[in-house]
């Protein structure tokens, strides 16, 4: 059973290029939703959270489907340094005491 | 800034030898978190704690013990480490998840992770 499944990609496109990542998520009752970011041999940060009325900031776009369970990261105008790998991470009930459940992930790689 | 600490970031360990990773975070946080990743299977979780002296068994605890004796510090502990627990090692920390702000509830803080290899 897959909690969280991602495409894995590689998600190959040139620089300004536009590209959307979905993942989709088996618990109905989750309550809170991110996107991380990792870079090659670095650890995991926060890029955004998801709400449920969707969410922007700069370039980027989360929306989340609840009743279809998937969310989405959409990347406008791709940098050089948009190149990761981009964790869906979900939150399966809100409380206290309780583990973030992280996709395997989506790779990435914008190039010149 | 939140820091999240982890006491190595490269260790070469034998087969059999008991192998302690520690993680400091100094924003308070009551949560703490270990996680493994491997290459095609992600972050998995191993250990996590809400509170001093509270441990909860993760995806994979087989293997492995933690200790959470001061709030700001989460031990994770191999026994007997094997070839098999060679991995990246993340430590993560977070608040309880009753506050909110723009960054969101449940953010976790990672630690940069510790290289272990066993042979």
């Amino acid at each position: 059973r897959k909690e969280v499944e991602q495409d894995p990609g590689p998600f190959n496109v040139p620089e300004g290029a536009t590209v959307a990542f979905n993942c989709t998520y088996s618990n109905s009752a989750s309550q809170s939703f991110f996107w991380y970011r990792q870079d090659c041999r670095k650890e995991p940060k926060l890029l955004m959270s998801v709400y449920s009325s969707g969410n922007e900031d700069g370039r980027f776009t989360a929306q989340l489907n609840r009743a279809s369970q998937y969310i989405s990261l959409l990347i406008r105008d791709s940098k050089l340094s948009d190149s990761a790998t981009y964790l869906c991470v979900v939150n399966p009930v809100a409380q206290a005491g309780t583990a973030l459940i992280f996709g395997k992930g989506t790779t990435l790689s914008v190039s010149s | 800034d939140v820091k999240v600490t982890q006491s190595s970031r490269y260790l070469v360990k034998r087969t059999g030898e008991k192998v302690f990773l520690e993680c400091v975070q100094d924003m308070d946080h009551e949560n703490m978190f270990w996680y493994r990743q491997d290459p095609g299977l992600g972050l998995r979780l191993i250990y996590f704690s809400y509170d001093v002296k509270m441990k909860e068994k993760g995806d994979i605890p087989e293997g492995y013990s933690v200790s959470r004796e001061k709030k700001e510090r989460f031990s994770l502990i191999l026994e007997s480490a094997s070839t098999n627990q060679t991995s990246m090692y993340l430590c993560a920390s977070s608040f309880p998840g009753t506050g909110g702000g723009r960054r969101g509830v449940y953010e976790q803080y990672f630690g940069p992770g510790t290289r272990l290899t066993v042979t």
